[in-house]
C-alpha cells in the first residue's frame, strides 16, 4: 500500500538548517510529484510548493522561496524539504503528500496520501 | 493568487443531522473544455494528516463514506455531511488546484451540538 513515512521532529535554534525527510512506498516513485504542506500552531494549511520527482523541477509558492528547497533521491524513494536561517515563525508541522498528477499537468492538483507530519519547534 | 474563504469558521451540529461548509473562491475554478471544477475537500481530524475526501468538487474518494457530499461550480462550492457521526469530528478544508499555485481555504471546525 501507499505510504509516506516522515522523520522525526526536530527542534532548532533560530539562524540554524533544517532537513525532513519523507520516504515513499507501494508506488512508482517518479510518476507523483510531492508537496509539501505547513500547519503552524494551531492554524490552517498552506501549501509550500512541489517538486516534480522525473525531471527534478521544484515549484516554491510565494512565501517560501529563498531559504526553502525542495530535493529528492530516487535511489532510496526520499523527497526532503530543506529550510535554513530558520526563524521562529517556522515553527509548525511540516508534511508532505503525494500529488496525483502534477507530473504529467505539470501544475499542483489535489494530494490523495499524506505523511504524518514533521513537527519542527525553532526557539532559542 | 486565488484566495479561498471558508464559511463558516466552525458549527456545532447535532448527531445525525446535516452539516453544511461553504468555500469560496476569489475567481474561477470551472475550465469549460473538460466541464471540470478543480477543487478538493479534505478532512483533518485532531493529530493526524490531513485525509482527501472529494475531488472535482464532488468526486468521492475510495473509502469515503457516501454521506460526505460535494456540490457547486465555478466560484461557490459546499460541502455537507448529510448525517454527522461522533467520528466526524474534525477541520474541513477546501483546496483550488486550478492555477499553478494551489491554496487552501481557512478551515472549518464541526464538532457535535
Amino acid at each position: 500500500q501507499v505510504q509516506l513515512v516522515q522523520s522525526g521532529s526536530e527542534l532548532k535554534q533560530p539562524g540554524a538548517s533544517v532537513k525532513i525527510s519523507c520516504k515513499a512506498s507501494g508506488y512508482t516513485f517518479t510518476s507523483y510529484a510531492i508537496t509539501w504542506v505547513r500547519q503552524a500552531p494551531g492554524q490552517g494549511l498552506e501549501w509550500m510548493g512541489w517538486i516534480n520527482t522525473n525531471t527534478g523541477s521544484p515549484r516554491y509558492a510565494p512565501g517560501f522561496t529563498g531559504r526553502f528547497a525542495f530535493s529528492f533521491d530516487t535511489s532510496v524513494r526520499t523527497a526532503y524539504l530543506q529550510i535554513s536561517g530558520l526563524r521562529a515563525e517556522d515553527t509548525g508541522i511540516y508534511f508532505c503528500a503525494r500529488d496525483v498528477d502534477a507530473v504529467t499537468r505539470g501544475i499542483a492538483n489535489y494530494f490523495d496520501y499524506w505523511g504524518q507530519g514533521t513537527l519542527v519547534t525553532v526557539s532559542s | 493568487d486565488i484566495v479561498m474563504t471558508q464559511s463558516p469558521d466552525s458549527l456545532a451540529v447535532s448527531l445525525g443531522e446535516r452539516a453544511t461548509i461553504n468555500c469560496k473562491s476569489s475567481q474561477n475554478l470551472l475550465y469549460s473544455p473538460n466541464n471540470r471544477n478543480y477543487l478538493a475537500w479534505y478532512q483533518q481530524k485532531p493529530g493526524q494528516p490531513p485525509k482527501l475526501l472529494l475531488y472535482w468538487a464532488s468526486t468521492r474518494e475510495s473509502g469515503v463514506p457516501d454521506r460526505f457530499s460535494g456540490s457547486g461550480s465555478g466560484t461557490d462550492f459546499t460541502l455537507t455531511i448529510s448525517s454527522l457521526q461522533a467520528e466526524d469530528v474534525a477541520v474541513y478544508y477546501c483546496q483550488q488546484y486550478y492555477t499553478h499555485l494551489s491554496t487552501f481555504g481557512g478551515g472549518t471546525k464541526v464538532e457535535i451540538k
